[in-house]
């Protein structure tokens, strides 16, 4: 079964404004991380954040993790038409490290 | 430096053939992982292995053989094909931060 939810499953928006989409789990973890999918090939890793870290930013990326209520948000903020893709959040926990991965929300960004 | 590379990129089988999907990673990663992809359900792993000589069931194993005899190459073995395991099949190599290969898209007849 599937460890992480993404809410929303869809999202289209206007170039330039900002993207949230949110993820929920189920079992503690170690970390959790945010990977891209454009159509059609393999996904690239975005962001990391630890079960002890609470907000880390990279470039236009900003992540939150609530341990507490099992959730984490990836906002994209003035967003392009290359933005465009599914984003996935990944859970990792116990000592085998397993990626879990959620199922996904998929981005379109109108120029 | 490639990263992950897989092989063939599409597959058709018929029901009943077998087949091996084969990865490489060139990064000297201990930790490799195979998942499927199906529509609207994102990624599920089938086998990982956390160096040479270990492996281990993920969540939908069944159906599908691994070995790790070099810390290089993780190939996925389809030992009796079936309709069901027509998927986009991805690599990936390292542990917190992973790193996928292009994937392969097999159908199954």
């Amino acid at each position: 079964s599937q460890q992480g939810e993404e809410d929303p499953q869809a999202l289209s928006i206007q170039e330039g404004e900002n993207a949230t989409m949110n993820c929920s789990y189920k079992t503690s973890i170690n970390n959790l991380q945010w990977y891209r999918q454009n159509s059609g090939r393999g996904l690239v890793h975005l962001i990391l954040i630890r079960s002890n870290e609470r907000e880390k930013h990279s470039g236009r990326l900003r992540v939150t993790l609530d341990t507490s209520k099992k959730s984490s948000s990836l906002l994209i903020t003035a967003s392009r038409a290359a933005d465009t893709a599914s984003y996935f959040c990944a859970t990792s926990g116990g000592v085998t490290d397993k990626l879990i991965f959620g199922t996904g929300t998929r981005l379109q960004v109108f120029p | 430096n490639a990263g992950v590379t897989q092989t063939p990129k599409f597959q058709v089988l018929k029901t009943g053939q077998s087949m091996t999907l084969q990865c490489a990673q060139d990064m000297n990663h201990e930790y490799m992982s195979w998942y499927r992809q199906d529509p609207g359900m994102g990624l599920r792993l089938i086998h990982y292995s956390v160096g040479a000589g270990i492996t281990d069931q993920g969540e939908v194993p069944n159906g599908y053989n691994v070995s790790r005899s070099t810390t290089e190459d993780f190939p996925l073995r389809l030992l009796s094909a079936a309709p069901s395991q027509t998927s986009v099949y991805f690599c990936a190599s390292g542990r917190n931060t992973q790193y996928f290969g292009p994937g392969t898209r097999l159908t199954v007849l």
